[in-house]
C-alpha cells in the first residue's frame, strides 16, 4: 500500500481537462510544499511534470498544472491530447524519516 | 546535459548481495545541492523510492529497507553505488536512479536497469 493515494485510473477525451488527485497526509503532502508529479509511458523512465506543487520545469507544455489543498495535491491536463496518455505519479517529501514517498498511480486513458 | 546511465547485474540469486552503480555526467555531486536517488519499479507495479545520497555525504534511506541497502559515491568518478544485502525475488524490479536538488525532486532520470532475483 503505497504512503499516498491516488486514484487508479482516469480519462477523458481529446482537447478535455482532467484532474488527478494525491492524498497524503500532515506527515507529508499536508506539510511540505514539496510535492512533483512524473508521467510514464510503458516502458520508459518516469519524466518530472511537476515540482514544488505548482512548478513547471522549464520547456514543458503549460497544459500541465499543479496544486494542494490542505493533505491532497492534484495535477490538472488541460486540452488532453493523445501523447498524454500514460501513467503519473505524486510524490512528496516526507520529512527526515521517510524522506521521500510515492503515490500508487493513475493510468491516464486519452479517449 | 545531464545524463545518468545505471549498470549491474541482470540475475542475482537470493540471498545474495546486489550492488548497482549509477554513472552520471553534467554535473557534479560535489556541488551544493545536489543529490542522487534510487528509485525502483517491481513489473507492472508501482514506484518505490529507496536511497538518496547529497553532495555532502548526508545519506537518507527508506526506512523499510534501511537495514539492507548502503548508498555510496565516488566524486572522482561521477558514480554511486547503491547495495541491496539479502535480496529475495520480490526486489525483482527495474532499478532507476535520478538527479535531485534543493526543490526535493528528480529532475532526471537514468533509462532503468532490470535486476531479476531468481534462483
Amino acid at each position: 500500500q503505497s504512503a499516498l493515494t491516488q486514484p487508479a485510473s482516469v480519462s477523458g477525451s481529446p482537447g478535455q481537462s482532467i484532474t488527478i488527485s494525491c492524498t497524503g497526509s500532515s506527515s507529508d503532502v499536508g506539510t511540505y510544499n514539496l510535492v512533483s508529479w512524473y508521467q510514464q509511458h510503458p516502458g520508459k523512465a518516469p519524466k518530472l511534470m511537476i515540482y514544488e506543487v505548482s512548478k513547471r520545469p522549464s520547456g514543458l507544455s503549460n497544459h500541465f498544472s499543479g496544486s494542494k489543498s490542505g493533505n491532497t495535491a492534484s495535477l490538472t491536463i488541460s486540452g488532453l491530447q493523445a501523447e498524454d496518455e500514460a501513467d503519473y505519479y505524486c510524490c512528496s517529501y516526507a520529512g527526515n524519516n521517510a524522506n521521500w514517498v510515492f503515490g500508487g498511480g493513475t493510468k491516464l486513458t486519452v479517449l | 546535459q545531464i545524463t545518468l546511465t545505471e549498470s549491474g547485474p541482470t540475475l542475482v540469486k537470493p540471498t545474495q548481495t546486489l550492488t548497482l552503480t549509477c554513472t552520471f555526467s553534467g554535473f557534479s555531486l560535489s556541488t551544493g545541492g545536489v543529490g542522487v536517488g534510487w528509485i525502483r519499479q517491481p513489473p507492472g507495479k508501482v514506484l518505490e523510492w529507496l536511497a538518496l545520497i547529497y553532495w555532502d555525504d548526508d545519506k537518507r534511506y527508506s526506512p523499510s529497507l534501511k537495514s539492507r541497502l548502503t548508498i555510496t559515491k565516488d566524486t572522482s568518478k561521477n558514480q554511486v553505488v547503491l547495495t541491496m544485502t539479502n535480496v529475495d525475488p520480490v526486489d525483482t524490479a527495474t532499478y532507476y536512479c535520478g538527479h535531485s536538488t534543493t526543490n526535493y525532486a528528480f529532475d532526471i532520470w537514468g533509462q532503468g536497469t532490470m535486476v531479476t532475483v531468481s534462483s
